[in-house]
Order: C-alpha cells, then sequence, then structure tokens
C-alpha cells in the first residue's frame, strides 16, 4: 500500500496569512494527488485534483503543487471557513490511501 | 445539484451487522462508481471498497473482504453497504461518496454524503 504521510498533524496560523500543507508519499504517485477540506462535524470537501487543479467553485486562494512524492497545499490570505482539517489522497493504485490530515487552527 | 443523502445513526451491538443506505441525486446513478470511506472518532479517512451502479461490480478493501457487501438498487438510485460482525472498531462515521472523474484520468471524491455515524457498543 502507498503511505501518505502529512507533517506536522496541526499548525497554528493568522487570518490573513500565507499556509502551507505539505504531503509525501511512500512511492512515486506522479500527479495523482487529491486535496480534501474537512470542517469540524462535516463531510470532507474536494479542493484540488491532479495535484493542481483548481476544483469547481473552490476559491482561487487555494492552489496545489509537487509530483513525484512531494506535495503542497497552499492558501494565501487565510480566511476564517479555511480553519478546517486537511487531508492529502493518493488516486495513483489501489487502496486509496489518505494522509492523516493537518488541522489548520486559529493563532 | 449532486447530492448524496445517506441514512441516519444507528447504534449496534458487537457481532451485529449494520446497513447504511446513500440516495444520489442530481446525476445519472449508473455512469459514476460509488465509494465508501469511514473515519473512526478523531481519526482519519478510510477506503472501504466501491461499487459500479451499471452491473454491480464492486471492490472491497482487502481490511473489510469478507465483512462487507456493497450492492445497490438503480431503480431508486440508491447504494447501500452492510458491514458484519461488528466490534468496538467499527464504531465510525460511514460515507458515501461518488467518483467524479468521469471519463478524465484522475479518480476524485465528490460530492460526499453527509455521513451517518455507527456506534457499536453492548
Amino acid at each position: 500500500d502507498i503511505q501518505m504521510t502529512q507533517p506536522p498533524s496541526s499548525l497554528s496560523a493568522s487570518v490573513g496569512d500565507r499556509v502551507t500543507i505539505t504531503c509525501r508519499s511512500s512511492q512515486n504517485i506522479r500527479n495523482f494527488l487529491n486535496w480534501y477540506q474537512q470542517r469540524p462535524g462535516t463531510a470532507p470537501k474536494l479542493l484540488i485534483y491532479g495535484a493542481s487543479s483548481l476544483q469547481t467553485g473552490v476559491p482561487s486562494r487555494f492552489s496545489g503543487s509537487g509530483s513525484g512524492t512531494d506535495f503542497t497545499l497552499t492558501i494565501i490570505s487565510l480566511q476564517p471557513e479555511d480553519f478546517a482539517t486537511y487531508y492529502c489522497q493518493q488516486s495513483y493504485s489501489a487502496p486509496w490511501t489518505f494522509g492523516q490530515g493537518t488541522r489548520v487552527e486559529i493563532k | 445539484q449532486v447530492q448524496l443523502v445517506q441514512s441516519g445513526a444507528e447504534v449496534k451491538k458487537p457481532g451485529a451487522s449494520v446497513k447504511v443506505s446513500c440516495k444520489a441525486s442530481g446525476y445519472t446513478f449508473i455512469g459514476y462508481y460509488i465509494y465508501w470511506v469511514r473515519q473512526a472518532p478523531g481519526q482519519g479517512l478510510e477506503w472501504m471498497g466501491w461499487i459500479n451502479p451499471s452491473g454491480g461490480g464492486t471492490s472491497y478493501a482487502e481490511k473489510f473482504q469478507g465483512r462487507v457487501t456493497m450492492t445497490m438498487d438503480t431503480s431508486i438510485n440508491t447504494a447501500y453497504m452492510e458491514l458484519s460482525g461488528l466490534t468496538s472498531d467499527d464504531t465510525a462515521v460511514y460515507y458515501c461518496t461518488r467518483d467524479a472523474r468521469g471519463s478524465a484520468s484522475h479518480l476524485r471524491f465528490d460530492p460526499w454524503g453527509q455521513g451517518t455515524l455507527v456506534t457499536v457498543s453492548s
């Protein structure tokens, strides 16, 4: 199975900050990488697919980059509604595995 | 709009089975695979398997082989996930979601159902 790692498990930031969340895969997954946002008590929401393609309706302050084994999700100018947990997921091969999540908390 | 609506919370005793439903609307049901993902309290996301509503083909994660059964009823655009032999470790929120890629190459899960909490307790 492909292992997905997201260090750190949490980070603190302020409204207006630029935030970068990292994800690493245990093997080369090319650009088969998705990012999801999960607010407390709600279902995950797709933000980015194919490592860098913005899902329809997602604000442009979100962007994704990377290929191979190292990926990043960047939020420019963090908004109050962005405080949530972010998960990466590899879509390269089954079983479709997720990172353990990075929680973005209010500083 | 595309929507997945799941059945309500369940409380089960150890050893029992649970069946969760997922009703799709706003798109052609047989055109997209349905996946099931669970999330234990305070934990991450775990893929369980998928069903192809066009024909009923399934694939299950190795961890759940022999305990999970995914079915569907195309007449009412609904998918089901049944998990048997429940233990306390199965206490989790169970989500259905759609593989939204269509003809594209990159699997992606969108949208997600609201989740169904299954509590296993004696």
